[in-house]
């Protein structure tokens, strides 16, 4: 079953405008959320997350937002450019649970939203 | 600082054979985690590594195997490849109880 989906395989957005890219998930031991770019060829990278204890969080043109009644996140780009054009994966953390004690955790991803930002 | 590095970045291996993958954490990071990319999908956890130990795995049978070793590379070994285990192979590094974890460029395995 999938934990964490992204019902969005595709978004096309005007180069200004604003994208929101969303995410839902069913886990409530998820304890923090992260989103990932990632270009053809790349690895992921790190963009922004937020802690299952906020509802907000913002750094520079991209900002989350968490509904955690509705286990609903999106990620806001304002304004949109560009170089956003890539693949947006939403990832959820986990708790591992191990002999080496707590500390570890696993991340669930979504299947991934492209983002077209058209000039 | 030098970031996550992954070797090789293409491979081509045949049904049944076996195939070791290899990783370079981020300076100071001390787990590593191997995901596993198919095409169109999201990286899926196949396990993590923390002082030498296995710490966590996903749903991967156990053909799926690793080592991390004191300078903090890693190596993934899988055995007996099917055709499904074709894909991109990531390997992300983090220092432990860290919420981001820093991701190589991944390899690319093809089984025919």
């Amino acid at each position: 079953d999938q934990q964490v989906k992204q019902n969005s395989p595709s978004l096309s957005v005007q180069e200004g405008r604003i994208s929101i890219l969303n995410c839902d998930y069913t886990n409530s031991m998820f304890d923090y959320f992260l989103w990932y770019k990632k270009y053809p060829a790349e690895g992921p990278t790190f963009l922004i997350s937020i802690s299952s204890i906020k509802d907000k969080n913002e750094d520079g043109r991209f900002t989350v937002f968490l509904n955690k009644s509705a286990k609903h996140l999106s990620l806001h780009i304002v304004p949109s450019q560009p170089g956003d054009s890539a693949v947006y994966f939403c990832a959820a953390r986990f708790p591992l649970y191990s002999d080496s004690g707590a500390g570890s955790y696993q991340l669930t991803f979504g299947k991934g939203t492209k983002l077209s930002v058209i000039p | 600082e030098t970031g996550v590095t992954q070797s090789p970045t293409h491979l081509i291996k045949t049904r049944g054979q076996q195939v070791t993958l290899r990783c370079s954490s981020q300076s100071g990071h001390n787990t590593v985690s191997w995901y596993q990319q198919a095409l169109g999908q999201g990286p899926q956890f196949i396990f993590q590594y923390y002082r030498e130990e296995e710490n966590g795995r996903g749903n991967f049978p156990p053909r799926f195997s690793g080592l991390q070793f004191p300078n903090y590379s890693s190596e993934l070994n899988v055995n007996a490849l099917e055709l499904d285990d074709s894909a991109l192979y990531l390997c992300a590094s983090a220092k432990q109880g860290a919420y981001e974890q820093y991701f190589g460029p991944g390899t690319r395995l093809t089984v025919t």
